[in-house]
């Protein structure tokens, strides 16, 4: 079974600054997922990624296939960021959770 | 704009009841699934569904069932609600191959009393 780890577990950021998560993975995927969960929201994907990078405003998702690990980057943090960030693998049918980074950004 | 339906937002039953927890997808997605979500716990899948009528167990399917009668449509009933599973249910679709079009509901909080 693929485990899913994250760090950091929890992460206080001031408006404005940048942030990383980091998520690492044991077993080859067919593609890495980031997804935001708002406080009692449901999930919005963000990224999926199979190689290299996207970028979508403000946010920067890389993933390194060879070291099974991928970051997520918040250039420019804004409060509207707090969220729980969580990264998921897929390969095959079966898609694993990883227990996810609360992010909180204060004004 | 794609759209995974979850009929309730909050829920509150008693414990005994026999609940019923609605997820309808409109992207025409194979693979249909059903999750919790606890503090510490992350999202833990129950059931999932590859195609009409059929379902496979979860992590942790215990106290839960799953219909799929049509392609668009996966019911999670609760045959006796119990007070551990409350919790955020989650339904999720996509297409064949995990990986392709993962779309979340936005979740059913339910509590059982």
């Amino acid at each position: 079974k693929n485990e899913v780890e994250q760090s950091p577990q929890n992460l206080t950021a001031q408006e404005g600054e940048f942030i990383t998560i980091n998520c690492s993975y044991s077993v080859g995927i067919s593609a890495l997922h980031w997804l935001q969960q708002h406080p009692g929201g449901g999930i919005v994907s963000l990224f999926m990624l199979s190689s290299g990078k996207k970028k979508h405003g403000r946010l920067i998702a890389t993933i390194n296939i060879q070291e099974k690990h991928s970051s997520l980057h918040i250039t420019a943090s804004h409060p509207r960021d707090s969220a729980v960030y969580i990264c998921a693998v897929s390969y095959g049918q079966n898609f694993v959770f990883g227990p996810g980074t609360r992010l909180s950004v204060l004004p | 704009d794609v759209k995974v339906t979850q009929s309730s937002r909050y829920l509150v039953k008693r414990t005994g009841e026999k609940v019923f927890l609605e997820c309808v997808q409109d992207m025409d997605h194979e693979n249909m699934f059903w999750y919790r979500q606890d503090p510490g716990l992350g999202l833990r899948l129950i059931y999932f569904s590859y195609d009409v009528k059929m379902k496979e167990k979860g992590d942790i399917p215990e106290g839960y069932s799953v219909s799929r009668e049509k392609k668009e449509r996966f019911s999670l009933i609760l045959e006796s609600a119990s007070t551990n599973q409350t919790s955020m249910y989650l339904c999720a679709s996509s297409l064949r191959g995990a990986g392709y079009g993962y779309t979340f509901g936005s979740g059913t909080r339910l509590t059982v009393v």
